[in-house]
């Protein structure tokens, strides 16, 4: 069936390195794709989007591709810094605007 | 814009009550959804409306009723609590079909 598959966490970086986190999904036809954060004690926040294949969303120094080739929504940062600490769920949006979770990945950046 | 407003924030019930998560949005978007939010689960749809009068059941419908009256307000009824209910409940809406979900602070409740 449909799903959304993200990497297992805890992520655990320093303050300034590289940060991925994959995100692949199983649907029909064409969704759309985001990634949403949660910071600790709060709603979503929606992240960035993109709605067709090689769409590149991004927000805040981060970045995603919508690859349709690889089905993936890789969430990338360049630096992360300490309050980029937060969950970061990836979701799929199909042509009836039903919004599909992954399970989320937890990020920690110590100083 | 209030956005989406969820209350209330915090609700102890028995097993066996029944009660009424309320939400409401202020920015006349047509679609809204309710989730649910268990550790190492992500979220999990339970129901989702794509306009008032028109309700249908996501993932994990059993044991919640939603209506949607009005464009603004979609409440989420539980008919008879158990503890598997114990979860923090969020409430999303949507407008232009391009973008993304706009989601409320959440619900947490516990069932004893």
């Amino acid at each position: 069936g449909n799903s959304v598959t993200q990497m297992e966490g805890p992520v655990t970086l320093s303050e300034e390195a590289f940060l991925t986190i994959n995100c692949t999904y199983t649907a029909t036809g064409y969704p759309s794709l985001f990634w949403y954060v949660q910071y600790p004690g709060e709603g979503l926040q929606l992240l960035l989007k993109a709605t067709k294949a090689d769409d590149k969303g991004s927000n805040k120094g981060f970045e995603a591709t919508y690859r349709k080739e690889t089905t993936s929504f890789h969430l990338e940062k360049g630096s992360v810094q300490v309050s980029d600490s937060a969950v970061y769920f990836c979701a799929w949006m199909d042509s009836s605007y039903k919004l599909i979770f992954g399970s989320g990945t937890r990020l920690l950046v110590r100083p | 814009n209030a956005g989406v407003t969820q209350t209330p924030k915090f609700q102890v019930l028995k097993t066996g009550q029944s009660m009424t998560l309320q939400c409401a949005q202020d920015m006349n978007h047509e679609y809204m959804s309710w989730y649910r939010q268990d550790p190492g689960m992500g979220l999990r749809l339970i129901h989702y409306s794509v306009g008032a009068g028109i309700t249908d059941q996501g993932e994990v419908p059993n044991g919640y009723n939603v209506s949607r009256s009005t464009t603004e307000d979609f409440p989420l009824r539980l008919l008879s609590a158990a503890p598997s209910q114990t979860s923090v409940y969020f409430c999303a809406s949507k407008g232009n079909p391009n973008y993304g979900y706009t989601f409320g602070s959440g619900t947490r409740l516990t069932v004893v």
